[in-house]
């Protein structure tokens, strides 16, 4: 089974506008974090921002945000005003477990294209 | 504070030809990840090391696919000998480890197998 689903390839939206981009996760472990990196043309994986289980609030970071639902385990990233730059693939990926010794799972990402 | 270096960036190899790719992680840095990524698809993992022990490697093809990470910094992955299907980036990372810290990760190495 997967583990982390990214149901959508490809999604559009125009420059200044605010766009989720949906993951959902699968996992009996209690204790978890979940992560969403940029990967831009160039190739490189840039960290953008960090979900744990137990936090009770939703992580935001500058114009990222993360709608965590637990009891529906999704882990949607929103993006406010959508800049140019913006325009790469996005994956949400998932470290199991309390140790911090388990490694990153990753989606098949969602390509985000954002239209002047 | 460096990033995770990679090289080479780019390699093209004919099949069943042997390849080899180093990585030097961010100082300090315990855990180390090698990913496969094949184009349109999210990375997967192919062995992680913690200092220089075997942490998972349960996805590395090992009739083929071999790594090291020598004094618990700089690492190499091998293929020997090469499928069309290896072609890929590799993606290496490392981490502090803890739960809630993040992978940083190389410029990957582009491995195109002809």
């Amino acid at each position: 089974a997967q583990k982390i689903t990214q149901t959508q390839p490809g999604m559009f939206v125009q420059e200044k506008e605010a766009v989720t981009l949906d993951c959902t996760y699968d996992t009996s472990d209690q204790s978890y974090g979940l992560f969403w990196y940029k990967q831009p043309s160039s190739g490189e994986m840039i960290f953008l921002i960090y979900q744990g289980s137990y936090d009770e609030q939703n992580a935001t970071e500058g114009r990222y945000s993360l709608n965590f639902q637990k009891a529906r385990k999704s882990a949607n990233l929103v993006i406010s005003a959508s800049q140019l730059g913006d325009s790469a693939m996005y994956f949400c990926a998932m470290r199991e477990g309390d140790t911090g010794r388990r490694a990153l799972t990753f989606g098949s990402g969602t390509r985000l294209q954002v239209q002047p | 504070e460096a990033g995770v270096a990679q090289s080479p960036r780019y390699k093209i190899i004919e099949k069943r030809q042997s390849v080899a790719f180093w990585c030097n992680p961010i100082s300090g840095h315990a855990t180390l990840y090698w990913y496969q990524q094949i184009l349109g698809q999210g990375p997967k993992l192919l062995i992680q090391f913690q200092n220089n022990g075997v942490v998972d490697d349960s996805q590395l093809p090992k009739d083929r696919f071999s790594a090291e990470r020598l004094k618990g910094v700089d690492s190499t992955l091998k293929i020997q000998p090469a499928k069309l299907e290896d072609s890929a980036v590799y993606l290496c990372a490392s981490s502090f480890g803890g739960v809630r810290t993040e992978a940083f990760f190389g410029q990957g190495t582009r491995l195109t197998v002809v």
